[in-house]
């Protein structure tokens, strides 16, 4: 079955740096692939995705790359501030016919310092 | 408001004691997950739904069951739970396969097996 590694497993900045997260899949069926921000006591919540027929993804001051032949993906978080403080976990699915299983990776912990 | 709903939000309860946390969405969701998270272990799919009456395991289901019944509602029912339950517990809904659609958790259920 799919395997999703993340790295780092936490992450320090100061606030208007960049902050990038790294994750690898095992599958290269998978090809949906989204990431989830969990603020302190919250629910995840989606920020991003992206489908593997598309190399990169931007939203504002977030980003996704997508690399199929080497299997990983990665956030990107640019001009950080304080609230994006949280952890952050990627995930990755494949097709969309029936229930195909969302496996997440382990997480990074995103400490963003004024 | 959509949303998922989860109770209770917290639970202690002590080896051996039946319990039942319910999940509940108002988003008429074909799909439902239940997830546990761990800390450095991330979140681990324990059973998923495609339908009323249509359940499987995901990747931790020892311990646990579930039932649908009714589309808006997945329980989960621990029989006789064990220290090592002790989690923090996600109910999430998705309106189409995982692989094309978010997933909306619920508030999460703090539970602790002394």
């Amino acid at each position: 079955g799919e395997n999703v590694e993340q790295h780092p497993s936490t992450l320090s900045v100061q606030e208007g740096d960049s902050a990038v997260i790294k994750c690898t899949y095992s599958d290269s069926a998978s090809n949906y692939f989204p990431w989830y921000k969990q603020e302190l006591g919250k629910r995840p919540q989606l920020i991003i995705d992206i489908r593997s027929n598309v190399g990169e993804k931007k939203d504002q001051r977030i980003a996704v790359t997508l690399n199929k032949t080497a299997k990983h993906f990665s956030l990107h978080i640019t001009e950080t501030q304080p609230e994006d403080s949280a952890v952050y976990f990627c995930a990755a699915s494949k097709d969309s016919t029936g229930f195909q299983k969302l496996v997440f990776g382990t997480g990074t912990r995103l400490l963003v310092s004024p | 408001e959509a949303q998922v709903t989860q109770n209770p939000r917290y639970l202690i309860t002590v080896t051996g004691k039946k319990l039942t946390v319910t999940c509940s969405q108002n988003m008429n969701h074909e799909y439902m997950s239940w997830y546990r998270q761990d800390p450095g272990l991330g979140l681990r799919q324990i059973y998923y739904s495609m339908n009323v009456e249509v359940t499987d395991k995901g990747d931790v289901p020892e311990g646990y069951k579930v039932s649908r019944k009714e589309k808006r509602n997945f329980p989960l029912i621990l029989e006789s739970p064990s220290p090592n339950q002790t989690s923090l517990y996600f109910c999430a809904s998705t309106g189409g396969p995982q692989g094309y659609n978010e997933q909306f958790f619920g508030p999460g259920t703090r539970l602790t097996v002394l």
